[in-house]
């Protein structure tokens, strides 16, 4: 059974372009977190999805950053016009309800130059 | 709100030594408490977890007491070795609500052979 996927595992991009980051959940698994580490500093919640819907979007930035979890594919993490301070590693985390265990994907690191 | 609060690192130590690595938490009600693990490059991996007061949770020689009267889950080894070097995360989980992980800031453990 494959764990959580994530990719790419590294992103590079400039300032000001877009960068979008993949989370295909563990098999069977419907809930989806995704969670930003910055340099040195623990994992803060970003969002919380189930299929289709956003359920908590309380650690999201209010510009700039989106996720949905479609009916089909993976979930997407979206970050327009990307700046210097949102270089940071960001994991997805998956589980097979809202209170089981959440396992984590290996994580991407995005930097932005 | 909610919180946790992990000694800071980065904390090392030779092989065979006694580890203890302490977390303490805020939080409303009854929380599930955890201890996570990130090896190198890697995304994070569930250590240890306990769910109620007084429950010890323990995994490859590592163990932690939920403390409610001490707000505490310190996370010990009787004897590291070189592969327990990684960063380890305490983090705690409300029972009702929000399913979001509040983590603390992370303790690098280095072991010297």
């Amino acid at each position: 059974n494959a764990g959580v996927m994530q990719n790419p595992r590294h992103l590079v991009r400039r300032r000001g372009q877009e960068a979008r980051l993949r989370c295909s959940p563990m098999k069977g698994h419907s809930h989806v977190y995704w969670y930003r580490q910055l340099p040195e500093e623990g994992l803060k919640f970003m969002v919380y999805l189930q299929k289709e819907n956003i359920i908590d979007e309380s650690g999201m930035p209010k510009e700039r950053f989106s996720a949905e979890f479609p009916k089909e594919g993976p979930s997407i993490l979206r970050i327009q016009q990307v700046v210097r301070g949102d270089s940071a590693a960001y994991f997805c985390a998956s589980s097979a309800s809202f209170d089981n265990e959440q396992f984590f994907g290996p994580g991407t690191r995005l930097t932005v130059l | 709100g909610n919180s946790v609060t992990q000694m800071e690192g980065p904390v090392t130590l030779s092989e065979e030594a006694f580890l203890t690595i302490n977390c303490t938490y805020t939080a409303t009600g009854y929380p599930s408490l955890f201890w996570y693990v990130q090896y190198p490059g890697e995304g994070l991996q569930l250590l240890l977890k306990a769910t109620k007061a007084d429950d010890k949770g323990s995994n490859k020689g590592f163990e932690a007491t939920y403390r409610k009267e001490t707000t505490s889950f310190h996370l010990e080894k009787g004897s590291v070795q070189v592969s327990d070097s990684a960063v380890y995360f305490c983090a705690l989980r409300q029972i009702q609500g929000a399913q979001k992980l509040v983590f603390g800031q992370g303790t690098r453990l280095t072991i010297n052979p």
